[in-house]
């Protein structure tokens, strides 16, 4: 079965940092760009950062370019998301998720999302 | 980048019942890559709709898929118990990707 698990979320204060990460299986992981996807409490769907499948090409959401970096370790099958400088509007359910085909696709398998909270 | 709008935010209706849900785009969506999602309270997206018009993978086909340039339609022919959710269409055309803000299906 194809699955993503995300882990890592949680309460930070504004200005710090985070790590989330995101375990695959059932897939060749390292043959798919993978994504991050946020969803602020009530709010619609942002895309927030993208990964090609060998890790050497990245982009990102103006919203957090210079804060957030994605990475990965396709020896492992698991995406990372190192969170700095975090900010309230930050907080949000993180979901990684898996395109159909190209880097930039639909997605056809999402995580089940870790809330990361950033409050004092 | 590309806005999407959905109209309208909330459509009440009952079960048995047409529903079309909207997406327009501020500009053409290149090849039609545009994506519809459901999703329920708690749980993550699920993909319904790619390609403006072809269905995922297990997706029952009262839901169908339409549009091209900037004006896209999800039809759900008959509503079942289940659809009653958030639906979100996607443009996956131009960096950056964005979704739109979402259309609500609720039980009149």
């Amino acid at each position: 079965e194809v699955q993503l698990l995300e882990s890592g979320g949680g309460l930070v204060q504004p200005g710090g940092s985070l790590r989330l990460s995101c375990a695959a299986s059932g897939f060749t992981f390292s043959s798919y760009a993978m994504s991050w996807v946020r969803q602020a409490p009530g709010k619609g769907l942002e895309w927030v950062s993208v990964i090609s499948g060998g890790g050497g090409t990245t982009y990102y959401a103006d919203s957090v370019q210079g804060r957030f970096i994605i990475s990965r370790d396709n020896s492992k099958n698991t995406l990372y998301m190192q969170m700095n400088s975090l900010r309230a509007e930050d907080t949000a359910v993180y979901y990684c998720a898996k395109p159909r085909l190209r880097p930039s696709d639909s997605f056809d398998i999402w995580g089940q999302g870790t809330m990361v909270t950033v409050s004092s | 980048e590309i806005v999407l709008t959905q109209s309208p935010g909330t459509l009440s209706l009952s079960p048995g019942e047409r529903a079309t849900l909207s997406c327009r785009a501020s500009q053409s969506v290149s090849s039609s890559y545009v994506a519809w999602y459901q999703q329920k309270p708690g749980q993550a997206p699920r993909l319904l709709i790619y390609g403006a018009s072809s269905r995922a993978t297990g997706i029952p086909d009262r839901f169908s898929g339409s549009g091209s340039g900037t004006d896209f339609t999800l039809t759900i022919s008959r509503l079942e118990p289940e659809d009653f959710a958030v639906y979100y269409c996607h443009q996956y055309g131009s960096s950056p990707q964005t979704f739109g803000q979402g259309t609500k299906v609720e039980i009149k």
